[in-house]
């Protein structure tokens, strides 16, 4: 069962346009939110992260929707650059003490120059 | 301050046999998680270790397996492997607090011929 719906599965933006991601997750018990860059041939790194309690985040170019009522959240990468071209995940962690990461299916982000 | 460290970075195995991972988590994080990237699967929930103790475990089969010693590194065990366990097997560790960044290893590449 895939509780983390992820999409577009590939995106291709020229250089200074908007990248946008969009998840979404079923399980009510996910209280923390976590995007990942992964480039080829390293572990994924921590992009930005979100909790339920705030609809907006924004870090530099990165900023994270979230939609609480909807269970959606999405990434937005503006003036995307060539180096943002990596795979992204999102992700989603349970309330508890547990860190067990559920993961949506990635997005493959190519930024032409 | 060193990141995570995985090793070996790469191995090549034959069906049926056995193989240890090892991971050692980046200094003061006593919670090192295990997960396996597929193309055809994505991110998945292996296992969760915290001060020895396997804390979650996710839906993978009795030949996984893990340990974590008291300085806080891990290894993981694959046994009788099947052609489906090639894989690149990333490791995570984090302080203990739950909303504290899980910082990924650059994982071990997995091949089972």
């Amino acid at each position: 069962q895939q509780q983390v719906k992820q999409s577009p599965q590939s995106l291709i933006v020229q250089k200074g346009g908007i990248s946008i991601i969009n998840c979404a997750y079923e399980n009510t018990a996910f209280d923390y939110f976590p995007w990942y860059q992964q480039f080829p041939g390293k572990g994924p790194a921590l992009l930005i992260a979100i909790r339920p309690d705030v609809s907006e985040k924004k870090e530099g170019r990165f900023t994270i929707s979230f939609n609480k009522s909807a269970k959606q959240f999405s990434l937005h990468i503006m003036d995307s650059q060539p180096g943002d071209s990596a795979t992204y995940f999102c992700a989603a962690l349970p309330s508890g003490s547990a860190r067990q990461l559920t993961f949506g299916s990635g997005t493959q982000l190519t930024v032409l120059p | 301050k060193a990141g995570v460290t995985q090793t070996p970075r790469y191995l090549i195995k034959t069906r049926g046999q056995q193989v240890t991972l090892s991971c050692s988590p980046i200094s003061g994080h006593r919670s090192v998680s295990w997960y396996q990237q597929t193309p055809g699967q994505g991110l998945q929930f292996l296992f969760e270790y915290f001060s020895e103790t396997q804390r979650n475990k996710g839906n993978f089969p009795g030949r996984f397996s893990g340990r974590q010693f008291s300085n806080s590194r891990s290894e993981m065990n694959v046994s009788t492997l099947e052609l489906g366990d090639s894989a690149l097997y990333l490791c995570a560790s984090s302080l203990e607090y739950h909303y504290n960044e899980q910082f990924f290893g650059p994982g071990t590449r997995l091949t089972v011929l």
